[in-house]
């Protein structure tokens, strides 16, 4: 089947402490972003990266870091400078041609 | 840089009526126009959309209006059903092609509520 899949589904962070989400994606796509999900808000842009070694901050890309070494991986770190990081994180991908499809999310939760 | 409201934030009808959701824009380069809709704990699943050189696309119940000189575009959805109840999003980009590979602008939702 081919799709978009994030893990975990939730996980927690502690003050301090850097967090790593996964994002892969079995579609061929060359393009894969990551967006943040605020209760009641749309989806604001964090990064993106349109091929393999390089990426571009979005709106909100401060405390976020990222990085493409392969084409089906794009793993988003949020890091102890990112001081509201409660969210839920949304990945997604795209071909030239073809519109954005999303995984189904992380939800980052702090204890 | 583009930015995108939509309207309303909740919208309720009966059963069997029609949805009508609007979106603005402010980016005169923005090519591209795509709908989403998302249910809780999931992530949006694409339902339409329609890029600048269309005025309108059309798929079973659903349409997207577009109008390119007062930059506003709208969501359609005929004969509702009890699943159509999510909450729908418009968004915006200026990506080649009208892939979005310069990422999304998102509008702040509408919560659809489909009353039997």
């Amino acid at each position: 089947d081919g799709g978009i899949t994030q893990s975990p589904k939730y996980l927690f962070r502690k003050e301090g402490q850097n967090v790593t989400l996964s994002c892969e994606q079995n579609l061929n796509h060359d393009a894969m972003y990551w967006y943040r999900q605020d209760p009641g808000q749309g989806l604001r842009l964090i990064y993106y990266s349109q091929i393999v070694n390089d990426f571009q901050k979005g709106d909100i890309a401060e405390g976020y870091s990222v990085s493409r070494e392969k084409k089906e991986s794009f793993p988003l770190t949020v890091t102890s400078a990112q001081k509201n990081p409660t969210a839920f994180y949304l990945c997604a991908s795209s071909d030239r041609s073809l519109p954005q499809h999303f995984g189904d999310g992380t939800r980052l939760s702090i204890l | 840089g583009e930015n995108v409201e939509q309207h309303p934030s909740t919208l309720s009808v009966q059963e069997g009526d029609s949805a009508v959701i609007k979106c603005t824009y402010s980016d005169s380069a923005s090519n591209y126009f795509p709908w989403y809709k998302q249910e809780l704990g999931k992530g949006p699943q694409l339902i339409i959309d329609i890029r600048s050189n269309v005025g309108e696309k059309k798929d079973q119940r659903i349409a997207v209006t577009l109008n390119k000189t007062a930059k506003h575009f709208s969501l359609h959805i005929t004969e509702t059903q009890p699943e159509d109840s999510a909450v729908y999003f418009c968004a915006a980009s200026r990506g080649y092609s009208g892939g979005g590979a310069d990422g999304l602008t998102f509008g702040k939702g509408t919560h659809l509520i489909i009353q039997p």
